[in-house]
């Protein structure tokens, strides 16, 4: 089973700062099939970007992943209000279990 | 617009039995492979099952398996969990959420809440 450790576990920052979450692997991410979502207070999850940098349909040009391998990036480029969240990484590679990170909660400075 | 909707979620006694469902809309259901994920409160996601596009296919979380069965119905376009022998940490609202081609999850229902306590 692949682990996914998202660090931190808590980011504050304030509107039209630049947001950096990590999500690291315990092993390789096949084809690179990593996702980010997002899930705001009483919301089922959402998609944001699925494998490891492609934007989901309708997803702002602010939200942008990289990564590769083990180490992945999910980066909110100026962070509007409604952008305070949970963010959650997920791998779907070759098998299952697919696997959620613990998330990162994005909140307000 | 694909959309999915669950139900079934109630108050059940440890040791109890649920059926969870799923109503899908919006897309071609038999195409899909479908998920169970589940959320427990003030906590992160948990992936539990996913079924193929013609029910061939069936896994699931250690945590769950031996207990929860998935299934489908393509005629019906639904989803179902069949959860037996629930024990409190099954506690959770749960999610259906249908699989992209590639993998991830591009729907998610609103969740259904399943609390198991005596």
């Amino acid at each position: 089973e692949i682990v996914l450790t998202q660090s931190p576990g808590t980011l504050s920052l304030s509107p039209g700062e630049r947001a950096t979450l990590s999500c690291r692997a315990s092993q390789s991410v096949s084809g690179s099939y990593l996702a980010w979502y997002q899930q705001k207070p009483g919301q089922a999850p959402s998609l944001l970007i699925y494998g490891a940098s492609s934007r989901a349909t309708g997803v702002p040009d602010r939200f942008s992943g990289s990564g590769s391998g083990t180490d992945f990036t999910l980066t909110i480029s100026r962070l509007e209000p409604e952008d305070f969240a949970v963010y959650y990484c997920q791998q779907y590679g070759s098998s299952p279990p697919w696997t959620f990170g613990q998330g990162t909660k994005v909140e307000i400075k | 617009e694909m959309q999915l909707v669950e139900s079934g979620g109630v108050v059940v006694q440890p040791g109890g039995s649920l059926r969870l469902s799923c109503a899908a809309s919006g897309f071609t259901f038999d195409d899909y492979t479908m998920h169970w994920v589940r959320q427990a409160p003030g906590k992160g996601l948990e992936w539990v099952s996913l079924i193929s596009w013609d029910g061939g296919s069936t896994y699931y979380a250690d945590s769950v398996k031996g207990r929860f069965t998935i299934s489908r119905d393509n005629r019906k376009n639904s989803l179902y969990l069949q959860m037996k022998s629930l024990r409190t940490e099954d506690t959770a609202l749960y999610y259906c959420a249908k699989s992209a081609a590639v993998g991830h999850f591009d729907c998610w229902g609103q969740g259904t809440l399943v609390t198991v306590s005596s």
